[in-house]
């Protein structure tokens, strides 16, 4: 079955300008994260969705970070005025409910670079 | 708030060799994540243990949950060239029912033929 994937794959962009990264969840699965990774760490807690809704945006750095999710499924990540510090890999993950004791299955990653 | 520390960073690895690679947390963990990356992919599921003294193993890697629930480490028993990557370890937080998970830095594992 088909697993996360996330589009594009790379994205490079330049400082001031607007992106938008795409997230498709394993079909079914209800909670849905955003991490970011820098490079030579480990992945960083951005947003987590429960179905439609923001269940925890507590890990978006500022508000030029902002995530929707209208219909449960695909979710997109919105930045706005990038900088270069956010360039970074943007991890997506999908679990089926949420709960704790759930696996949390991530998808590639977009690349992004911010010049 | 929690913070997990891996060790080593890094490691290279003779090929047929056994490792060990660790991750200690500032806090008892609720839960904690192996999982591997390879360069430019997503992180793939390894394993996940909750229960102090838990152990697990899968082929040829072995991870295990100390007593105090604080510390895990994660063993492979005769390295190959497809267990090259960078392991990362994670933590549930268990403070809220969002189950985020907080990562390590990783350790990257080379093998050397």
């Amino acid at each position: 079955g088909a697993g996360v994937s996330q589009t594009p794959s790379n994205k490079v962009t330049e400082k001031g300008k607007y992106v938008e990264l795409r997230c498709d969840p394993i079909s079914g699965h209800t909670a849905l994260y955003w991490y970011r990774q820098s490079l030579g760490q480990g992945p960083e807690f951005l947003i987590y969705f429960q179905g439609t809704g923001a269940a925890d945006d507590s890990g978006l750095p500022n508000d030029r970070f902002f995530a929707v999710r209208p219909e449960g499924s695909v979710s997109t990540l919105k930045i706005q005025r990038t900088e270069r510090g956010d360039s970074a890999v943007y991890l997506c993950a999908s679990s089926p409910s949420g709960r704790d004791t759930d696996t949390q299955y991530f998808g590639p990653g977009t690349r992004l670079t911010v010049l | 708030s929690q913070e997990l520390e891996q060790s080593p960073q890094s490691l290279i690895v003779q090929e047929g060799k056994n490792l060990t690679i660790n991750c200690t947390s500032s806090k008892t963990l609720y839960g904690l994540y192996w999982y591997k990356q390879k360069y430019g992919e997503g992180l793939i599921f390894l394993m996940m243990l909750q229960k102090g003294g838990e152990e697990k193993s899968h082929e040829k890697i072995t991870a295990k949950l100390d007593e105090k629930k604080q510390q895990s480490s994660l063993h492979i028993t005769a390295s190959q060239p497809s267990h090259a990557g960078i392991y990362l370890c994670g933590a549930d937080p268990g403070y809220s029912s969002a189950s985020k998970i907080i990562f390590g830095s990783g350790t990257r594992l080379s093998i050397r033929p």
